[in-house]
């Protein structure tokens, strides 16, 4: 099976700061690398899938990029509403695991 | 615009199974090309992928459950539903409806998720 990690479990920043979560797999998945983000007693929402194809009403600010083992989710200007788990998720191959997650608070 | 929308027992006992239903409003869950299926998320804990299923009966399960897991889709009430059977304190988790797209493996909607607490 393919194994996620995430990089930093946590981040603390402030509104407008430029915000990156790093997204690793045990072996290569092309491009096949989606993120989510969920907030507190909510499901999680689609964000980028394919690992750089931004879904449809979520923000410009959020913007995904890499290939093969390490991906990157990138906030621009984090705003206040951008608080909650960011979980990426690989569709490379069953079973299709989720990372554990990067919680961001806003300072 | 489409929504899912989980049922089912908040409360099941060791052992026994699990049985939860996703119904599909706002569009039809047959003809389409989506898949159907479910996620889980302990409390405090990350996300599992549970399985998926086409209306027409084809689909995939995560391996560690699959002897314990059947998906099924009822067209006529536009509703997919989830059994796990000889359930353990192991399955508490909140259970997640979601969609994908045919050809995809991301889940584009979901459910706003039922917690289920395995427990005598």
């Amino acid at each position: 099976d393919i194994q996620m990690t995430q990089s930093p479990p946590s981040l603390s920043a402030s509104v407008g700061d430029r915000v990156t979560i790093t997204c690793r797999a045990s072996q290569t998945i092309s491009t096949f690398l989606n993120w989510y983000q969920q907030k507190p007693g909510k499901a999680p929402n689609l964000l980028i899938y394919t690992a750089s194809n931004l879904q449809s009403g979520v923000p410009s600010r959020f913007s995904g990029s890499g290939s093969g083992t390490d991906f990157t989710l990138t906030i621009s200007s984090l705003q206040p509403e951008d608080f909650g788990s960011y979980y990426c998720q690989q569709s490379f191959s069953t079973p299709f695991a989720f990372g554990p997650g990067t919680k961001v608070d806003i300072k | 615009q489409l929504q899912l929308q989980e049922s089912g027992p908040g409360l099941v006992k060791p052992s026994e199974t699990l049985s939860l239903t996703c119904t599909v409003s706002g569009g039809s869950i047959s003809g389409s090309n989506y898949y159907w299926g479910w996620i889980r998320q302990p409390p405090g804990k990350g996300l599992e992928w549970i399985g998926s299923m086409y209306f027409s009966g084809s689909g995939s399960y995560h391996p560690s459950l699959k002897s314990r897991v059947t998906i099924s889709v009822d067209t006529p009430k536009n509703q997919f539903s989830l059994n796990l059977s000889s359930v353990t304190a192991a399955d508490t988790a909140v259970y997640y409806c979601a969609r994908r797209p045919r050809g995809d493996w991301y889940f584009d909607l979901w459910g706003h998720g039922t917690l289920v607490t395995v427990s005598s």
